[in-house]
Parts: structure tokens; C-alpha cells; sequence
């Protein structure tokens, strides 16, 4: 079945550092599925951050960045700078495409930014 | 708009209750989808509604567990006789037409503890 392995939390970062969340994503009832990152910040519910529906693209949103490749079957969560108010829990997800409705996440990434 | 709504928030029961979760969609979205979230298992896909229509349950437990959605505004998870492993915080979201590419939007869920 479709799945999606993701970086294993926490991570813990110092303010203004760089990130990397990796992902990596199993697809096997569609060929190019939806990718997604939604996020989880403390005492709020789950919510989009960024999504791609074709691969090659990048999607971006609040300083974060992730490239949609098919090659790798990967779609890793990158900031050049975080702030403390990204501590957070991350999740990749997969979407089984156009006309497909269910989508599939990981396990979640815990994120601690220390001032 | 207020978003998805679930209710309560927090639930306890005693082994062999009932339980009744809801959930209002938001408005004008056509999709409703629950999932299930575990330390263990992380986020469940349990069953998903178009147009009030169950499309796919094929994440329920089959003996205990029944889904319905009487009406556009709202959608209930019932459990009969709960056991301690339901023990999970069970989100409910709505997407505008249920197709995977589609954003989904998250209640910020109901904490059910099984005594």
C-alpha cells in the first residue's frame, strides 16, 4: 500500500539554523500522487503548510520550502532559518491523485527550536 | 467561518460504554473524512463521506465502530462497548470536494480515554 516515511523526532535546533525534515514516500496505487506538509503547532489543530500536485515543482510557504521529486521518491521539509515559533510537529503526506481521495500520512516530526 | 467543530473535546468512558463523537463540517464542504491518531499507529484513515454518502469505510474497525452523516452540517463516530485500545484522539475534517489534491481541514479533534 501507499506510505511515508519521515525524519524521526524530535529534532532540536537552535534559533536561526538550518532544517531538514526528510521524507520519502511509497506510491503504489498511483503513479505521481499529491504531496503535502501539514503542521501541528502547539494548542492549535492540524493545518496545511505547503502542498505540490506535480512532481518536479517546489512548493514554499512561511520560509519553508519542499521539492516534489519523483526520481528519489522523496519530499523533504527545508528552512534556512528557524525561528523559535516553528516548534511544531510536522507530518508529510500522500494523496492518491486526481479522482483519488484518501491521503496517507507519516508518523510526524516533533521540531524544538531553542532560543 | 469557525472551521471543523468536534465535540467534546475530551471524552471518558468505562469499558464496555458507548461513545458518541461529533462533528460539523464546514460550511459548503462536501467531504468529511475521520481519522483516528495514536502514539503507536499515528494518523488512521477510518472512513470518508461525499455528499453525505459513505464512499469508503475501509478504515473502521467493522464490529464496533459505524460512521454516519444524517445531514450536510453534521457527521457522527459512534464505538459501542469501548475497549481501552480505542483509547485516541479521533480527528474529523472536511475538504471542499474530497479529492486528494484537496486541502484538508482538521477539527482540533476529540480526546477519547478509556478507563
Amino acid at each position: 500500500g501507499d506510505s511515508v516515511t519521515q525524519t524521526e523526532g524530535p529534532v532540536t535546533v537552535s534559533e536561526s539554523e538550518s532544517l531538514i525534515i526528510n521524507c520519502t514516500y511509497s506510491a503504489t496505487s498511483i503513479a505521481y500522487p499529491n504531496l503535502f506538509w501539514y503542521v501541528r503547532y502547539p494548542g492549535e489543530g492540524l493545518q496545511l503548510l505547503l502542498k505540490v500536485i506535480t512532481a518536479g515543482q517546489k512548493g514554499s510557504s512561511r520560509g519553508f520550502e519542499a521539492t516534489y521529486n519523483k526520481e528519489t521518491t522523496s519530499f523533504h521539509l527545508q528552512k534556512a532559518s528557524v525561528q523559535e515559533s516553528d516548534s511544531a510537529v510536522y507530518y508529510c503526506a500522500l494523496g492518491t491523485g486526481t479522482g483519488g481521495y484518501k491521503v496517507v500520512f507519516g508518523s510526524g516530526t516533533r521540531l524544538l527550536v531553542s532560543p | 467561518n469557525a472551521g471543523v467543530i468536534q465535540t467534546p473535546r475530551h471524552k471518558v468512558t468505562g469499558k464496555g460504554q458507548e461513545a458518541t463523537l461529533w462533528c460539523e463540517p464546514i460550511s459548503g464542504h462536501s467531504a468529511v473524512f475521520w481519522y483516528r491518531q495514536t502514539i503507536v499507529q499515528g494518523l488512521e484513515f477510518l472512513t470518508y463521506f461525499r455528499n453525505q454518502a459513505p464512499i469508503d469505510d475501509s478504515g473502521m474497525p467493522k464490529e464496533r465502530f459505524s460512521a454516519q452523516m444524517p445531514n450536510q452540517s453534521h457527521s457522527t463516530l459512534k464505538i459501542q462497548s469501548t475497549q481501552p485500545q480505542d483509547s485516541a484522539v479521533y480527528l474529523c475534517a472536511s475538504s471542499p470536494q474530497g479529492y486528494s489534491q484537496n486541502t484538508l481541514y482538521f477539527g482540533a479533534g476529540t480526546r477519547l480515554s478509556v478507563l
